[in-house]
């Protein structure tokens, strides 16, 4: 079955420390998100992709890096400039303005 | 005008009871509409789309009111398992990005 796969489900973070979140889709989508929920919050857009080799910062997208080398793959790098990263982040694709698929989440807490 | 504004509830029904959620939202230029549902702690999943007046879907049903900018969801013979927090989200003009509401949490009790 089709679907986005995200991983792990559950990250812990140490102070200073870069953690990278995967993100894959056999879906054959072009486009690729990343968004961060926070408690009582809507989501909020971190990064995207509609190509391959191709990216663009979202309202959030300091202290966060990604990279979109293949078709599939859309990886979420949280580096130690975030200083406040303990959220749920949420990986999404389209086909164009088609609404977005979502996996299930990786929770990210600080040590 | 926030881009997308949601009561967030939460909404206390009964089983068997009608429900109504609104959304507004300030981009005048929006063309779909969406509602997600999220259940706790887990991801938002896709309910309806809205391209035009309105649309239904079994006991749903969402219209849209572009002179007023708002969208509704109905939700008829409300169940138990309809327990959600239900996300209005409407496309920026331009690229692929949307713009997702707070959310309304509804609560339906035997």
């Amino acid at each position: 079955d089709g679907g986005i796969t995200q991983s792990p489900k559950y990250l812990f973070r140490k102070e200073g420390q870069n953690v990278t979140l995967s993100c894959e889709q056999n879906l054959n989508h072009d486009a690729m998100y990343w968004y961060r929920q926070d408690p009582g919050q809507g989501l909020r857009l971190i990064y995207y992709s509609q190509i391959v080799n191709d990216f663009q910062k979202g309202d959030i997208a300091e202290g966060y890096s990604v990279s979109r080398e293949k078709k599939e793959s859309f990886p979420l790098t949280v580096t130690s400039a975030q200083k406040n990263p303990t959220a749920f982040y949420l990986c999404a694709s389209s086909i164009g303005a088609a609404p977005q698929h979502f996996g299930d989440g990786t929770r990210l807490s600080i040590l | 005008r926030k881009e997308v504004e949601q009561d967030p509830g939460p909404f206390n029904v009964p089983e068997g009871a009608t429900v109504a959620f609104n959304c507004t939202y300030s981009n005048s230029a929006s063309q779909s509409f969406f509602w997600y549902r999220q259940d706790c702690r887990k991801e938002p999943k896709l309910l309806m789309s809205v391209y035009s007046s309105g649309n239904e879907d079994g006991r749903f049903t969402a219209q849209l009111n572009r002179a007023s900018q708002y969208i509704s969801l109905l939700i008829r013979d409300s169940k138990l398992s309809d327990s959600a927090t239900y996300l209005c989200v409407v496309p920026n003009t331009g690229f692929q990005k949307l713009v997702f509401g707070t959310g309304t949490r509804l609560l339906v009790s035997p």
